[in-house]
Parts: structure tokens; sequence; C-alpha cells
């Protein structure tokens, strides 16, 4: 069985800092790809981030990057110049890409953000 | 396009009724997914359909049954709902197995 562990049940930031969430993943999988979603007040899951595990380079998406480590079999998310309408809940997810996994995810805890004025 | 969604956005039910969750999307995808968010718990599978007229057990099946008679629409039904399935329920839409997944709005769901 795969597992998702997010750490950090809630972090704060200020407004226009940068901040980092972590996310430790385990799968016995080769091929698999990882995601990163915000869940703001309004309860919508959103897409922020996605990282295949065959690429080496770490995906960005404008004021979002990862750092994929996948020997540590680590995937954190950091966003930078922070703004308020960052504040959500944020989910790590794991996906295998073969055979019968069928696109399944598997999700983390979650981390609440905060950002300060 | 209206993407995914979902109907109810809220209920209430007392413990032993049923209900029928409907999903539906405008994508043609073929993946489609039903997940209860718990606190703490972050989102847990509980079936899903690779296709019209499939579907196949998640990580929480017991209590809930689901149908794929097309392929736009996925149905979770609660044959006696019991307090423990008081939960925010996403259904979810991909176009290949390994693509992003698109949420609809959540129905949140109380079991008294």
């Amino acid at each position: 069985a795969q597992t998702v562990t997010q750490s950090q049940p809630e972090m704060s930031v200020q407004e226009a800092e940068t901040v980092t969430l972590s996310c430790t993943y385990d799968t016995s999988e080769s091929d698999y790809y990882l995601f990163w979603y915000k869940q703001p007040p309004s309860r919508q899951m959103i897409l922020v981030i996605r990282q295949e595990a065959y690429k080496q380079q770490n995906a960005t998406e404008n004021r979002f990057s990862v750092n994929f480590q996948k020997a540590a079999k680590s995937f954190s998310l950091k966003i930078s110049d922070s703004q308020l309408g960052d504040a959500a809940m944020y989910f790590c997810a794991l996906g295998n890409a073969g055979g019968t996994s069928y696109g399944k995810l598997t999700f983390g805890q979650g981390t609440i953000l905060t950002v300060h004025p | 396009n209206a993407g995914v969604t979902q109907t109810p956005k809220f209920r209430v039910l007392k413990t032993g009724q049923s209900m029928t969750l409907l999903c539906a999307q405008d994508m043609n995808h073929e993946y489609m997914y039903w997940y209860r968010q718990d606190p703490g718990m972050g989102l847990r599978l509980i079936h899903y359909s690779v296709g019209e007229g499939t579907t196949a057990k998640g990580e929480v099946p017991d209590g809930y049954n689901v149908s794929r008679l097309k392929k736009q629409n996925f149905l979770l039904g609660l044959e006696s709902a019991a307090p423990s399935q008081t939960s925010v329920y996403f259904c979810a839409s991909s176009g290949r197995a390994y693509n992003e997944q698109f949420f609809g709005p959540g129905t949140r769901l109380t079991v008294l």
C-alpha cells in the first residue's frame, strides 16, 4: 500500500514572504506522479502543480515550485511572494501511472496555510 | 463548460435513510472517482470507474454502492445511512489514468 504524509497540520506566512510545505510518500512503483492541490474555504479542489517521477527537473508554476527528491521520497511545495489568496488547505497526492492503478490517488492529511497581511 | 457538477450540495439524513449523490461531467472523461473528506484524514477513495458500465472498490467502500450507466454520470448511493457517513463527498474525473483529476464542488452530508 502506498502512503502520503504531511507532517505539518498548520503553517503560517507573512504576505510577500516564502513558505515551504512538506510532503513525504511511500510507494513500490517506479512510474508515478505527484500533485499538490489547493482547497480554499469555498471547498473547491484546485490543482496547483504536478510532477512526473521520471522527470528530474522540478516543476514550476508561476510562484509555486516543488522540490522533488526521489531517493528521499520527498515532495515539498514552495510558495514565493505569498498572497492573501494563497490561504487554504493544501493536499499532497500520489498516483501510479501504470497497470491497474487506474489513476487512483492517495492523499495526505492536508496542511492549513494561513497568510498574515 | 460546466466541468464536474454534483447534486445536491448539502443534505441532512436520519440514520437508516437512503439517498443518491449524482456526479456529472461534460469533458468526455473515462475515469471517475468518489472520495470522502474527513477532518485530519485527507481525501479517501470510496469507489471508482474506468468507463461506462464499470465500477470498482476503493479504499473505503463499505456502506456505499455506485453505478455508471452513462459515461458522463457517476452515482453514489447510501442504502442505509449511518452517522459515520457524515462527511464531505467529492466526485472527480480524469481523461487518462495519469492525468489531473478535476473535482466537483463537493456535497456536505450530515447523518443524524
